[in-house]
């Protein structure tokens, strides 16, 4: 079957790093992007993983690992605005490469 | 356009009436897509199009639901005989072939609330 899971919620500070895990099991695995959703907008585009490692992109990093199904972003020098629900989706192989989202971690940050 | 767009922004309508949603994905975008949100929830897949054809409808919830693509353009997502548990933000996406893993951008959504 398909399983991704994600915290539910999570509370931060401004200026302070947090990280949000993602652990997935999927029928193949293309890939591994990650979303923001502000609440009543749609979610946009943050990073894509296909290969183990970091990859950095100014205040935010997601890593992956493929041999652990698991992922995480960070976040560096939080911001207000960057409370908002975090998306993790596997990019599934074969069938018809369709995203398997998991349920969203929603990060509160506060002064 | 500039990106996805659909319409209405918000929906209400009376138990058992059918409604109509309408998405307009990006142009040149072969791959469009449909889910569904419910309050504080993740994403639920309903349906992908490649082209006019629908190779996956595995998510559709029931037989009330239905969607077809024309002219590898707009989208319809009809649902018939509405209930409450059919209230939720209906979200489209369109994406690129090849375009880095299949990145799928999404439209602002349609709120649905069935009384």
């Amino acid at each position: 079957g398909q399983n991704i899971d994600q915290p539910t919620e999570m509370t931060a500070t401004e200026g302070a790093i947090v990280q949000i895990n993602c652990t997935y099991q999927t029928s193949g695995f293309n890939g591994l992007f990650w979303y923001q959703q502000h609440a009543g907008e749609a979610p946009t585009f943050l990073s894509y993983n296909v290969l183990d490692g970091l990859e950095e992109k100014g205040r935010f990093s997601s890593f992956l690992s493929r041999s652990k199904g698991y992922s995480y972003l960070l976040l560096k020098e939080l911001q207000m605005k960057d409370s908002a629900s975090y998306l993790c989706a596997v990019h599934t192989s074969g069938g018809y490469n369709k995203l398997i989202f998991g349920a969203g971690t929603r990060l509160a940050v506060h002064p | 356009g500039a990106g996805v767009s659909q319409s209405p922004s918000n929906k209400v309508t009376e138990k058992g009436k059918d409604v109509e949603l309408r998405c307009d994905p990006i142009s040149g975008h072969t791959a469009l897509y449909w889910y569904r949100q419910r309050l504080g929830q993740g994403l639920e897949f309903l349906i992908y199009f490649q082209g006019n054809s629908a190779p996956d409808k595995s998510g559709l919830p029931s037989d009330r639901f239905s969607a077809e693509r024309t002219g590898e353009s707009v989208s319809t997502l009809t649902i018939q005989r509405t209930q409450q548990e059919d209230s939720a933000v209906y979200l489209c996406a369109s994406s690129s072939p090849g375009r880095r893993g299949n990145e799928q951008f999404f439209g602002p959504g349609t709120r649905l609330t069935v009384l």
